[in-house]
């Protein structure tokens, strides 16, 4: 168990629709992550928030878009769902750049 | 900007044979190195890391890891394969500089590892 912990572990919904992912990090780590594991893609980073503040992009969508709130957890919320958003989603808590702790995922599917 | 490769994407091994799994970097700054674990429907779980300092690094379950930076590669091994070890494994970089960034972490295509009776 890392201790990062992320809700829910599935989600089925349908094209066009919005839904927000959500992630508690290891105690005390004030950085978090959010990758997007897809077959075709493999993982990717899609941003990191520090502390409350964002502080790096990757390539994350225009319809994805991330908080991190003042007691640490972060949500990402992807809307206008395509077919191509499912994926397996990731979120990482980490204390210095030595090492990203990964949550279980949440797996999403977009019918 | 920097990138990781992992060759094969599929390593086939006998239960007790030596485990191989390759992984080479490219980065402009010194890097940070992982290698991740995926067990099937689960998370990522780190197997080692080198960050500074000595160069072949132990980590859990008994694999390890070489940094060598005139071949810019960290690959994986362990001397005996189990059953146990069949998952996939990642690659990973981090270059960033330091401060309260952090830096973001860059992951090869992975290799999936069988491991045969």
């Amino acid at each position: 168990d890392s201790g990062v912990t992320q809700t829910p572990k599935h989600l089925i919904t349908a094209t066009g629709q919005r839904v927000t992912l959500r992630c508690s990090p290891r105690s005390g780590d004030l950085s978090v992550y959010w990758y997007q594991q897809s077959l075709d893609q493999g993982l990717q980073f899609l941003i990191q928030y520090y502390n409350g503040e964002e502080r790096a992009k990757g390539n994350i969508l225009e319809r994805f878009s991330a908080q991190q709130f003042p007691d640490l957890h972060s949500e990402l919320n992807l809307s206008s769902l395509e077919l191509g958003d499912s994926a397996l989603y990731f979120c990482a808590s980490s204390a210095s750049r030595d090492t990203q702790y990964f949550g279980p995922g949440t797996r999403l599917t977009v019918l | 900007a920097q990138s990781v490769t992992q060759l094969g994407s599929h390593v086939s091994v006998s239960e007790g044979a030596l485990v191989l799994l390759r992984c080479n970097y490219s980065s402009s700054v010194p890097p940070y190195l992982f290698w991740y674990v995926q067990y099937p429907n689960q998370g990522l779980q780190l197997l080692l890391k080198y960050t500074t300092g000595a160069t072949l690094v132990k980590g859990i379950n008994g694999f390890e890891a070489e940094f060598k930076k005139s071949e810019t590669s960290f690959h994986l091994t362990k001397p005996s394969a189990h059953m146990s070890d069949a998952a996939e494994y990642f690659c990973a970089v981090n270059t960033n500089a330091g401060g309260t960034s952090y830096g973001k972490l860059t992951f090869g295509q992975g290799t999936i590892l069988t491991v045969h009776p």
